[in-house]
């Protein structure tokens, strides 16, 4: 069964630093990873994604993660944080369409980002 | 432009009532799936449809109902039988033929029970 964990609630970061929230997955097969920020009040925008390829993924906003098949981790980066940044991050990885799966994501439990001035 | 629409936004209901949350999206995606967040919980799948006129349970279904009658629309009821229905409820939809491609979502409907 695929699962998703995000081992921290909270990440604090100056403005300027370089930020990282995690996540780490447990796949059969081949995994379909997905970062989505959402703004209070909000649904989810989607950031990225790692479908197979380059280990270092690029997406909206300046963000990338970087997909590391060994540590079945799929990081979220971004090098400078801007006090925008602070939202609610989910992680998530996507089920097939076989087996009476759906497609449908599974999701961490979400990281709260918040960037200080 | 093309996109995913849930109403209302906010919605207040009193003990014992059915409510339906609406959800049409215009992107002409064979799937649709209805989620509810709380706080500190994540998403938690209620149900999701792969195609027209079928639909299958997700993890906390008990207390919801749902039908796909139209490709475009994915309408969830929260019964009476829902036993703490006061959260946020997330629809998506997305390709079936693109297994890797991303779920797109509402805005979301926030729902109170009084």
């Amino acid at each position: 069964a695929q699962s998703v964990a995000q081992p921290e609630d909270q990440v604090n970061v100056a403005e300027g630093n370089p930020l990282t929230v995690k996540c780490t997955y447990s796949v059969s097969g081949n995994p379909y990873l997905f970062w989505y920020v959402q703004y209070p009040n909000r649904g989810l925008q989607f950031l990225l994604k790692y479908i197979t390829g380059d280990n270092l993924v690029k997406g909206s906003y300046g963000f990338e993660a970087e997909f590391n098949k060994s540590q079945t981790s799929f990081h979220l980066k971004k090098p400078s944080a801007l006090v925008s940044d602070s939202a609610l991050y989910f992680c998530a990885v996507r089920a097939p369409f076989f087996r009476n799966q759906g497609g449908k994501l599974i999701f961490g439990q979400g990281t709260e980002l918040s960037v200080k001035p | 432009d093309g996109g995913i629409t849930q109403s209302p936004k906010y919605l207040f209901r009193k003990e014992g009532q059915n409510v339906t949350l609406s959800c049409e999206q215009n992107l002409n995606h064979d799937a649709m799936y209805w989620y509810r967040q709380d706080p500190g919980q994540g998403l938690r799948l209620i149900y999701y449809s792969q195609i027209v006129n079928d639909f299958q349970k997700g993890d906390i279904a008990e207390g919801y109902s749902v039908s796909r009658e139209k490709k475009e629309s994915f309408p969830l009821t929260v019964t009476s039988a829902q036993k703490n229905p006061t959260a946020f409820y997330l629809c998506a939809s997305s390709h079936t033929d693109r297994e890797a491609g991303e779920l797109f979502f509402g805005e979301g409907s926030r729902l109170t029970v009084l």
